[in-house]
Formats: C-alpha cells, sequence, structure tokens
C-alpha cells in the first residue's frame, strides 16, 4: 500500500542551525501539508502546498519556515534557525485527488526534532 | 475557546469493556473524520462522516455524526489492548476547497489485558 515517507525519523540539532526535513508523498496526491505537534499538545497545522505554490499557511509558519518540492517526488520543510520551541513531531501528509469537500490526509510517521 | 472539544482526554479500560469517546463543538462542520495516533507515528484515518446522523461501523468501532453536524461519537464494542492509542477528531476548515484541518485535543485511549 503506498505510504508517505518522511526522513530523518529523529533529529536533534543545536539552537540557530538550520534543518531540512524530508518527504516523499504519495505519488497521485497533489496537496502537500506539513503539521507539528509538540510533545502532549494538539496536532497542528503549518501550510500547505499546491501546484508548487504554497496555498496556506498558519500563523506558526513564520519566515523561519519554508517549503519546497525540488523534483516530482520529494517535498521539503527547511527551518532557517531552529528555536527550543521548535521542538515537535513534524508530520508530512498528502491528499488524493477528488477528496477536496472532505479532506482526508494521508500522514507520514512524522520526523522528531529535538533542539538544544 | 477550543473548536472541537474531545472527552474525555484520558480512559483506561480493561480488555471486553465498552467504551463511547465525543467529539463536540458549538459550530457546524461539512464533515469530520476520526483518527488514530500511536505513540510515535503519525495520524491514521478511520473514517468520515459527512451525512448528519449518519453512522459507520469499522468491525467493533461505530462513529455517528451528529444530526446537526455539530459532534460525533465513537463506540467501541469489546475493547482489546490493539485499540490502545489517541483517537482524534478533525475537521476541515473550507468548504470544497479540502484545506488544513483542525484537530481536536485527543482521547488517549489505553486497554489493558
Amino acid at each position: 500500500e503506498p505510504e508517505v515517507t518522511q526522513t530523518p525519523s529523529h533529529q536533534v540539532t543545536q539552537m540557530g542551525q538550520e534543518v531540512i526535513l524530508r518527504c516523499v508523498p504519495i505519488s497521485n496526491h497533489l496537496y502537500f501539508y506539513w503539521y507539528r505537534q509538540i510533545l502532549g499538545q494538539k496536532v497542528e497545522f503549518l501550510v500547505s502546498f499546491y501546484n508548487n505554490e504554497i496555498s496556506e499557511k498558519s500563523e506558526i509558519f513564520d519566515d523561519q519556515f519554508s517549503v519546497e518540492r525540488p523534483d516530482g517526488s520529494n517535498f521539503t520543510l527547511k527551518i532557517r534557525s531552529t528555536k527550543l520551541e521548535d521542538s515537535a513531531m513534524y508530520f508530512c501528509a498528502s491528499r488524493p485527488p477528488g477528496h477536496s469537500n472532505t479532506g482526508e490526509l494521508f500522514f507520514g510517521e512524522g520526523s522528531r526534532l529535538t533542539v538544544l | 475557546t477550543q473548536l472541537l472539544e474531545q472527552s474525555p482526554q484520558f480512559l483506561s479500560i480493561q480488555e471486553g469493556e465498552n467504551l463511547t469517546v465525543y467529539c463536540n463543538s458549538s459550530s457546524v462542520f461539512s464533515s469530520l473524520q476520526w483518527y488514530r495516533q500511536e505513540p510515535g507515528e503519525g495520524p491514521v484515518l478511520l473514517v468520515t462522516v459527512v451525512t448528519g446522523g449518519e453512522v459507520k461501523k469499522l468491525k467493533r468501532l461505530t462513529f455517528q455524526f451528529g444530526d446537526a453536524r455539530k459532534d460525533s461519537s465513537l463506540h467501541i464494542t469489546a475493547a482489546q489492548p490493539g485499540d490502545t492509542g489517541l483517537y482524534l477528531c478533525a475537521v476541515p476548515t473550507i468548504y470544497n476547497q479540502g484545506g488544513k484541518l483542525i484537530f481536536g485535543q485527543g482521547t488517549e485511549l489505553s486497554v489493558k489485558p
């Protein structure tokens, strides 16, 4: 069964360092998302991406964050200068075509980011 | 104020018991989804409900969407240890665009053998 894959599964970094989290969405999906979940808190929307551009972003997604789809398969989230509060699980998700009304998402297993 | 309120927040039961968890809101939604998340993994879609009053069954899990499409429940019959996990409800924020999902805070279920 096709699945969303994410790398790395866990990354530890120093505050102020740049981090790139990578995702390979399911191949025929058209909409891509990043969510995050701080330990013990809700799953929160960060950004949605469609047709090679951001379609929506949350207040969390400030200038330190960027997304890119550099080729036909990868979807990346970059954090330019990490802060302690960026420590969280970051989930990539994608949506199959034809589900625009109900918005079901397929999530990857997540990348745990720890900022020291 | 939370858009989606899930209750209870934590639930610990013995294998074989039945349980119901709830997802409530004062807003009306076009659809609602239930996900299950295991520790260290991403949420996995269980079901989508669309029509007010709709009931969907997935083996021992029964999902119901409220008549007014403001709330939903998940009932598990004869719970098993494999049902342990975080149960999340989520709603799309923009009808007909399938934009971002808003999640509830989840119900953490523990089923003890």
